[in-house]
Protein backbone atom coordinates (compact mmCIF):
# COMPACT_ATOMS: atom_id res chain seq x y z
CA UNK A 1 0.00 0.00 0.00
CA UNK A 2 1.68 3.41 -1.38
CA UNK A 3 1.23 6.08 1.34
CA UNK A 4 1.58 9.00 -0.91
CA UNK A 5 1.14 8.60 -4.49
CA UNK A 6 2.23 10.24 -7.55
CA UNK A 7 1.68 10.51 -11.52
CA UNK A 8 3.28 10.29 -13.29
CA UNK A 9 7.15 8.95 -12.26
CA UNK A 10 8.63 10.69 -15.53
CA UNK A 11 7.28 13.29 -17.90
CA UNK A 12 9.45 14.33 -20.95
CA UNK A 13 7.65 17.39 -22.70
CA UNK A 14 8.35 20.60 -24.95
CA UNK A 15 8.78 23.83 -24.06
CA UNK A 16 5.22 26.09 -24.25
CA UNK A 17 3.23 22.81 -23.09
CA UNK A 18 0.57 22.14 -20.06
CA UNK A 19 1.68 19.78 -18.01
CA UNK A 20 -0.14 18.20 -14.97
CA UNK A 21 0.95 16.07 -11.93
CA UNK A 22 -1.47 14.06 -9.76
CA UNK A 23 -1.02 12.97 -6.23
CA UNK A 24 -3.23 11.22 -3.73
CA UNK A 25 -2.32 10.18 -0.19
CA UNK A 26 -4.17 7.43 1.95
CA UNK A 27 -3.06 8.72 5.24
CA UNK A 28 -5.89 10.32 6.66
CA UNK A 29 -4.03 13.40 6.76
CA UNK A 30 -5.30 17.04 6.55
CA UNK A 31 -2.16 18.97 4.87
CA UNK A 32 -0.71 18.03 1.29
CA UNK A 33 2.60 20.05 0.05
CA UNK A 34 4.48 19.99 -3.28
CA UNK A 35 7.86 20.48 -3.46
CA UNK A 36 10.87 21.28 -5.89
CA UNK A 37 14.14 18.99 -6.02
CA UNK A 38 16.94 20.95 -8.29
CA UNK A 39 19.39 19.10 -9.52
CA UNK A 40 21.48 20.03 -6.60
CA UNK A 41 19.48 18.04 -4.48
CA UNK A 42 17.80 20.78 -2.95
CA UNK A 43 15.13 20.79 -1.90
CA UNK A 44 12.49 24.22 -1.67
CA UNK A 45 8.38 23.79 -0.47
CA UNK A 46 6.17 25.31 -3.20
CA UNK A 47 2.44 24.99 -1.96
CA UNK A 48 0.44 23.56 0.87
CA UNK A 49 -3.27 22.59 1.04
CA UNK A 50 -4.58 22.23 4.35
CA UNK A 51 -8.58 20.21 3.93
CA UNK A 52 -8.30 21.80 0.55
CA UNK A 53 -7.36 25.15 1.75
CA UNK A 54 -4.24 27.02 0.14
CA UNK A 55 -1.96 27.34 3.45
CA UNK A 56 1.36 27.93 1.72
CA UNK A 57 1.98 29.93 -1.70
CA UNK A 58 5.72 30.13 -2.04
CA UNK A 59 7.37 32.78 -4.78
CA UNK A 60 6.06 30.27 -7.77
CA UNK A 61 5.26 31.22 -11.05
CA UNK A 62 1.40 32.30 -11.83
CA UNK A 63 1.90 29.18 -14.67
CA UNK A 64 2.47 27.04 -11.35
CA UNK A 65 -1.54 26.23 -10.06
CA UNK A 66 -2.05 23.80 -7.62
CA UNK A 67 -5.65 22.18 -7.12
CA UNK A 68 -6.90 19.91 -4.70
CA UNK A 69 -10.50 18.40 -5.06
CA UNK A 70 -10.42 16.74 -1.69
CA UNK A 71 -8.12 16.29 1.35
CA UNK A 72 -6.63 13.26 -0.31
CA UNK A 73 -5.43 14.98 -3.24
CA UNK A 74 -3.28 17.71 -4.71
CA UNK A 75 -2.38 18.14 -8.07
CA UNK A 76 0.05 20.52 -9.57
CA UNK A 77 -0.92 21.80 -13.29
CA UNK A 78 1.90 23.77 -15.27
CA UNK A 79 1.35 26.29 -18.14
CA UNK A 80 3.51 26.76 -20.74
CA UNK A 81 6.57 24.64 -19.98
CA UNK A 82 10.26 26.30 -19.39
CA UNK A 83 13.59 24.49 -19.33
CA UNK A 84 14.04 25.36 -16.19
CA UNK A 85 11.19 24.17 -14.49
CA UNK A 86 13.28 20.86 -15.40
CA UNK A 87 13.43 19.03 -11.19
CA UNK A 88 11.61 16.06 -9.57
CA UNK A 89 8.40 17.36 -7.92
CA UNK A 90 7.44 15.85 -4.58
CA UNK A 91 4.25 15.54 -3.10
CA UNK A 92 4.11 15.06 0.91
CA UNK A 93 1.56 14.82 3.52
CA UNK A 94 1.43 15.41 7.30
CA UNK A 95 -0.89 15.33 10.00
CA UNK A 96 -0.22 18.03 12.40
CA UNK A 97 0.45 17.10 15.94
CA UNK A 98 1.47 18.63 18.90
CA UNK A 99 4.70 19.01 18.82
CA UNK A 100 6.33 18.38 15.26
CA UNK A 101 5.10 17.68 11.82
CA UNK A 102 6.52 14.55 10.29
CA UNK A 103 5.85 14.88 6.60
CA UNK A 104 5.55 11.80 4.07
CA UNK A 105 6.76 12.07 0.47
CA UNK A 106 5.55 10.58 -2.50
CA UNK A 107 8.34 8.73 -4.91
CA UNK A 108 8.58 12.14 -7.15
CA UNK A 109 7.54 13.06 -10.40
CA UNK A 110 10.97 13.93 -12.78
CA UNK A 111 10.14 16.57 -15.04
CA UNK A 112 12.36 16.80 -18.59
CA UNK A 113 11.33 20.18 -20.20
CA UNK A 114 13.38 19.99 -23.64
CA UNK B 1 15.25 35.06 6.19
CA UNK B 2 15.34 31.37 7.23
CA UNK B 3 18.25 29.50 6.52
CA UNK B 4 19.57 25.41 6.69
CA UNK B 5 23.14 24.60 6.30
CA UNK B 6 24.48 20.98 6.53
CA UNK B 7 28.14 20.08 6.54
CA UNK B 8 29.98 18.43 5.26
CA UNK B 9 28.18 18.83 1.55
CA UNK B 10 29.75 14.83 0.68
CA UNK B 11 31.80 12.25 2.54
CA UNK B 12 33.45 9.12 1.74
CA UNK B 13 34.07 6.43 4.13
CA UNK B 14 34.57 3.14 4.38
CA UNK B 15 32.48 -0.23 5.74
CA UNK B 16 33.12 0.37 9.50
CA UNK B 17 33.49 3.79 10.08
CA UNK B 18 31.83 6.41 12.03
CA UNK B 19 30.38 9.59 10.74
CA UNK B 20 28.52 12.70 12.04
CA UNK B 21 26.83 14.69 9.59
CA UNK B 22 26.33 18.46 11.26
CA UNK B 23 22.56 20.85 10.77
CA UNK B 24 22.98 24.14 11.94
CA UNK B 25 19.65 26.60 11.51
CA UNK B 26 18.69 30.14 11.54
CA UNK B 27 14.71 29.94 11.66
CA UNK B 28 11.88 31.76 13.00
CA UNK B 29 9.46 30.29 15.20
CA UNK B 30 11.19 26.80 14.89
CA UNK B 31 9.00 23.66 16.10
CA UNK B 32 10.83 21.18 15.24
CA UNK B 33 14.16 19.85 13.25
CA UNK B 34 13.81 16.64 11.24
CA UNK B 35 16.09 14.16 9.50
CA UNK B 36 15.64 12.54 6.30
CA UNK B 37 17.54 9.63 4.10
CA UNK B 38 16.98 9.78 0.60
CA UNK B 39 18.15 7.02 -1.80
CA UNK B 40 17.32 7.07 -5.33
CA UNK B 41 13.82 8.36 -4.90
CA UNK B 42 11.70 9.93 -1.91
CA UNK B 43 13.02 11.17 1.34
CA UNK B 44 12.86 8.64 4.03
CA UNK B 45 11.88 10.04 7.30
CA UNK B 46 14.60 9.29 9.93
CA UNK B 47 14.34 11.57 13.35
CA UNK B 48 12.41 14.29 14.62
CA UNK B 49 13.67 16.80 17.38
CA UNK B 50 11.62 18.94 19.24
CA UNK B 51 13.89 19.27 22.90
CA UNK B 52 17.45 19.95 23.38
CA UNK B 53 19.36 17.54 24.68
CA UNK B 54 17.60 14.24 24.16
CA UNK B 55 19.06 11.83 21.96
CA UNK B 56 16.89 9.92 19.38
CA UNK B 57 18.35 6.51 18.51
CA UNK B 58 17.23 4.09 15.76
CA UNK B 59 19.71 0.55 15.27
CA UNK B 60 23.66 2.34 14.22
CA UNK B 61 21.87 5.74 14.00
CA UNK B 62 21.38 8.44 16.74
CA UNK B 63 20.75 12.71 16.67
CA UNK B 64 20.55 14.88 19.06
CA UNK B 65 19.69 18.86 18.88
CA UNK B 66 20.81 21.71 20.45
CA UNK B 67 18.33 24.24 20.53
CA UNK B 68 20.24 27.23 22.12
CA UNK B 69 23.42 26.88 19.59
CA UNK B 70 20.96 26.26 16.86
CA UNK B 71 22.48 22.62 15.01
CA UNK B 72 21.58 18.61 15.03
CA UNK B 73 23.65 16.20 14.72
CA UNK B 74 23.36 12.99 12.91
CA UNK B 75 25.66 10.01 13.46
CA UNK B 76 25.84 6.82 11.83
CA UNK B 77 28.06 4.17 13.59
CA UNK B 78 29.45 1.14 11.64
CA UNK B 79 28.37 2.10 8.68
CA UNK B 80 27.42 -0.49 5.20
CA UNK B 81 27.01 0.32 2.11
CA UNK B 82 23.33 0.90 2.89
CA UNK B 83 24.17 3.71 4.08
CA UNK B 84 25.50 5.42 0.79
CA UNK B 85 22.22 7.61 0.20
CA UNK B 86 21.75 11.66 0.45
CA UNK B 87 20.93 12.57 4.05
CA UNK B 88 18.57 15.74 4.37
CA UNK B 89 18.46 17.99 7.31
CA UNK B 90 14.84 20.40 7.64
CA UNK B 91 13.33 22.35 10.20
CA UNK B 92 9.66 23.22 10.31
CA UNK B 93 8.86 26.83 10.81
CA UNK B 94 5.83 28.03 12.29
CA UNK B 95 2.32 25.89 12.40
CA UNK B 96 1.83 25.63 9.05
CA UNK B 97 4.02 22.12 8.49
CA UNK B 98 6.67 24.05 5.95
CA UNK B 99 9.86 22.44 6.23
CA UNK B 100 13.09 24.49 5.16
CA UNK B 101 15.81 21.83 4.02
CA UNK B 102 19.37 22.19 4.16
CA UNK B 103 21.59 21.14 0.46
CA UNK B 104 21.86 17.50 2.19
CA UNK B 105 25.23 15.62 2.63
CA UNK B 106 26.22 13.34 -0.15
CA UNK B 107 27.11 10.12 2.03
CA UNK B 108 29.28 7.05 -0.15
CA UNK B 109 30.26 4.23 2.12
CA UNK B 110 32.97 2.11 0.33
CA UNK B 111 33.27 -1.74 1.28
Amino acid sequence: DTAVSQTPKYLVTQMGNDKSIKCEQNLGHDTMYWYKQDSKKFLKIMFSYNNKELIINETVPNRFSPKSPDKAHLNLHINSLELGDSAVYFCASSQKRVVGTEAFFGQGTRLTVV
Amino acid sequence: EDKVVQSPLSLVVHEGDTVTLNCSYEVTNFRSLLWYKQEKKAPTFLFMLTSSGIEKKSGRLSSILDKKELFSILNITATQTGDSAVYLCAVEAGNTGKLIFGQGTTLQVKP
